[in-house]
Formats: structure tokens, C-alpha cells, sequence
């Protein structure tokens, strides 16, 4: 069954603490993107990568790291320099040559 | 930035038609999207139009572009109450090959 799976769906984060989401992707697919989503709003773009060992900042990327080391993973670290990380993580992906974007089921993130 | 504008609110009859708007900023924006979010839940891709069109049809949903006016709007036919949920439209951008999204549009179906 072919798709893009983000782990976990609920993830908590004390204070001081960085944290890593999972997205990964058996489509096939070149490009990875992170997006955020806070209540009532759009997405925002935090990170992208169009191919492996490369990505670029998106909009929101100051307290935000990622990797990609394989074509089909591309994890996101939040880390402690993100002071308000409360929000819903998107991960989605895209082929190349196509230019529709596909979407994980999402991450809620929660402060403690 | 400039932003993708929509609608905060829609609310119809079930069995009616729904019109969501949006209006987009980028001219040279070559991709528009709209997807469907149910609660905490991700993204579905309903369906795009490329820039050059003017109308898309795809079973009950169709999608108007006026390029002129940078206005995008998805009507949905015979509105169900499974059809509850936030509404997208989305621009692809620039290089970088990322969406831009407006806020959402909720929809609620009466039944």
C-alpha cells in the first residue's frame, strides 16, 4: 500500500527538549516538504528538499533542523530554539515531473 | 508576503451547491490546488488546474480560473454532509516548487 506515513500522530516536548518527527515515503517521489499548521490558519513552509543530501529553509525554519539521507525519509528535528512548537506537522511529498504534492496524515506536537 | 485570501466560512443545505473562493497573488503561479482537510486529519488532493485552463470538471466538483482576476473558485454539486470539512486553495510558486495556502474555507452541510 503505497503512501506517505508520519510518526508518531501525538508527540510531547518538555521544556529544553529537542524532539524528531518521522515522514516517510514508498511513492517514489523526489521531493519532501515540511509544513506547519496552527489552529484556524494555512500551511506554512518550514523545510523542502527536491533531492537526496539537499534541502533548503522554507518560510518558518529558525528553530528547525532537518536530514536527508534517503530518498524516502525525511525526518524534522524541532529543537529547543523553537519557543512556540504547539502546532500540527505536515510532511508531503511530490514527483518531480508531476507537480501535485501529496500528504501525511500529520503530527500533533504539544508542549509540556 | 502576500497572501492567499479566502472565505472563513461557508454553510449550505444538504443537496445544494457550494461555491469556495480564493484569490491567489502570483500571476506566474503555473499550478492551482484545492485540498480537503477533515478533522485532525491531513491533506486530500481534490483536484488542480493548470494555469492555462479556464475549467476543470471532475464528477461533482468544478473548478473555475479567471487568470485576469487571479480568482480561483472549486463549486461542489449536490453538497453532502460527508462534504464537511476545511477547503484549501493552494498556488505553486517560484523555484522552490512549494505551496503556498490560503487560511481555509469551512464548510458546513446541514442536513
Amino acid at each position: 500500500d503505497g503512501g506517505i506515513t508520519q510518526s508518531p500522530k501525538y508527540l510531547f516536548r518538555k521544556e529544553g527538549q529537542n524532539v524528531t518527527l518521522s515522514c516517510e515515503q514508498n511513492l517514489n517521489h523526489d521531493a519532501m516538504y515540511w509544513y506547519r499548521q496552527d489552529p484556524g490558519q494555512g500551511l506554512r513552509l518550514i523545510y523542502y528538499s527536491q533531492i537526496v543530501n539537499d534541502f533548503q529553509k522554507g518560510d518558518i525554519a529558525e528553530g528547525y533542523s532537518v536530514s536527508r539521507e534517503k530518498k524516502e525519509s525525511f525526518p524534522l528535528t524541532v529543537t529547543s530554539a523553537q519557543k512556540n512548537p504547539t502546532a500540527f506537522y505536515l510532511c508531503a511529498s511530490r514527483r518531480t515531473a508531476k507537480e501535485t504534492q501529496y500528504f501525511g496524515p500529520g503530527t500533533r506536537l504539544l508542549v509540556l | 508576503g502576500e497572501d492567499v485570501e479566502q472565505s472563513l466560512f461557508l454553510s449550505v443545505r444538504e443537496g445544494d451547491s457550494s461555491v469556495i473562493n480564493c484569490t491567489y497573488t502570483d500571476s506566474s503561479s503555473t499550478y492551482l490546488y484545492w485540498y480537503k482537510q477533515e478533522p485532525g486529519a491531513g491533506l486530500q488532493l481534490l483536484t488542480y488546474i493548470f494555469s492555462n485552463m479556464d475549467m476543470k470538471q471532475d464528477q461533482r466538483l468544478t473548478v473555475l480560473l479567471n487568470k485576469k482576476d487571479k480568482h480561483l473558485s472549486l463549486r461542489i454539486a449536490d453538497t453532502q454532509t460527508g462534504d464537511s470539512a476545511i477547503y484549501f486553495c493552494a498556488e505553486l510558486r517560484g523555484g522552490r516548487r512549494a505551496l503556498t495556502f490560503g487560511s481555509g474555507t469551512r464548510l458546513q452541510v446541514q442536513p
